[in-house]
């Protein structure tokens, strides 16, 4: 079954660590994304992929680093230089130019404490 | 004030009830989009819209361009749709702006 895989589910870090959270997916898109989700707000773009080995800042990109060296993956580092980091955290992918039909994960809850 | 907009923020609903989600936005839009968020987290897409209405078994989505608004209707509610429903709409200048979502419980 085509899909995107996110893992962990749940993650918990200590403050002052990096961690980083995994993305994969099987359905060939060439677009991958990273939202961060707060209570009470919308989701927030923090990068975006068009194509491997290139990626873009979003809207809150601040503290948090990705790469994009297979097409089925897209893993997002969130560095101890974020200041909030514990969020819900969605992957998701899309075909180009349909970045509103995009696919989502399952979503990573990052608690640190 | 935000540029995508929901109401109501919370909604409880008897089972059977016909339920209505808004979502009105301040900028210019190619498409608007409407995705459900599990209690677990994963979120599904719903419909996409650019005009007129769709229709999927119980679920309904409209939109009005001229008036930015779109309206999520749900027929005949059961407690398997207690979710979040989020609006999202993809702007004339290719962003994507994500509503705070509507929380949804329907009672038995």
């Amino acid at each position: 079954d085509g899909g995107i895989t996110q893992s962990p589910k749940y993650l918990f870090r200590k403050e002052g660590q990096n961690v980083t959270l995994s993305c994969e997916q099987n359905l060939n898109h060439d677009a991958m994304y990273w939202y961060r989700q707060d209570p009470g707000q919308g989701l927030r773009l923090i990068y975006y992929s068009q194509i491997v080995n290139d990626f873009q800042k979003g809207d809150i990109a601040e503290g948090y680093s990705v790469s994009r060296e297979k097409k089925e993956s897209f893993p997002l580092t969130v560095t101890s230089a974020q200041k909030n980091p514990t969020a819900f955290y969605l992957c998701a992918s899309s075909m180009p130019g349909l970045y509103v039909e995009a696919f989502f994960g399952q979503g990573t809850r990052l608690t640190v404490v | 004030k935000n540029e995508v907009e929901q109401s109501p923020q919370n909604l409880t609903a008897q089972e059977g009830e016909f339920i209505t989600i808004n979502c009105s936005y301040s900028v210019g839009i190619s498409a608007l989009h409407w995705l459900q968020q599990h209690p677990g987290g994963g979120i599904v897409s719903l419909f996409m819209l650019s005009s007129g209405k769709k229709k999927h078994g119980r679920l309904i989505a409209t939109i009005n361009i001229q008036e930015k608004h779109s309206s999520l209707h749900i027929t005949a509610s059961h407690p398997r749709d207690s979710a979040v429903y989020i609006c999202a709409v993809k702007t004339s200048y290719d962003k994507v702006i994500f509503g705070p979502g509507t929380s949804l419980s329907v009672i038995p």
